[in-house]
């Protein structure tokens, strides 16, 4: 059974500074794995999709990557600013249109 | 804006009873999965189907049920509602295909009193 673990649960950082969320899963035998982002009571909105064959994938500010073979994606934060703050979620689908497996979450607090 | 409309955005609800959250996705998402997320946790997979036939389940007593429909609507209903099913329920919707992401409305916060 799946597992995907996220560290740290929650990280407080001033403006500027450029971080690392952290995920783990546990079958590397995966699809793609995707981030998300969540604010309070929100939906989740999607910021980074890697497919299983890609090492990594960059949006703006944002920069995610993938390492199968060892079970972990990384995803980085340059020059944080305070509209980062929200709850990160990392997802992984192991086939095709299946379902995702999430983890509980990073909550970002980004002090002006 | 995903294009994914949840409705009622909040309910309040006594166990026992039985409840119908809806969801409208876009035009041609032949996919939409549905998925609890309790407080200060991961979603967590409860259904998907795929053009109105259910094609996975997570690990979900048979009293959560689900339906879509042909205009890219669908409903989850859960019966005998029990005080752990309060959470956030949300529906995600996707064309489908290889690497298609995953659209998710805002949810829809289910108290059980």
């Amino acid at each position: 059974k799946q597992e995907v673990t996220q560290i740290p649960a929650a990280l407080s950082v001033p403006e500027g500074e450029n971080l690392v969320l952290n995920c783990s899963f546990t079958d590397s035998a995966i699809y793609n794995l995707q981030w998300f982002r969540q604010d309070p009571g929100k939906g989740l909105t999607s910021l980074l999709l890697i497919q299983s064959s890609q090492r990594e994938q960059t949006s703006g500010r944002l920069n995610a990557s993938l390492d199968k073979s060892s079970g972990r994606s990384t995803l980085y934060i340059a020059a944080s600013q305070p509209g980062d703050s929200a709850t990160y979620l990392c997802a992984v689908e192991e086939t095709s249109g299946s379902r995702l497996t999430f983890g509980e979450g990073t909550q970002l607090t980004v002090n002006p | 804006e995903t294009g994914v409309t949840q409705s009622p955005t909040h309910l309040i609800k006594t166990r026992g009873q039985q409840v119908t959250l809806r969801c409208s996705s876009q035009s041609g998402h032949n996919t939409v999965s549905w998925y609890q997320q309790a407080l200060g946790q991961g979603p967590q997979f409860i259904f998907q189907y795929y053009r109105e036939e259910e094609n996975g389940r997570g690990n979900f007593p048979p009293r959560f049920s689900g339906l879509q429909f042909p205009n890219y609507s669908s409903e989850l209903n859960v019966n005998a509602l029990e005080l752990d099913d309060s959470a956030l329920y949300l529906c995600a919707s996707t064309l489908g295909g290889p690497n298609s992401p995953l659209h998710f409305g805002n949810g829809t916060r289910l108290t059980v009193t």
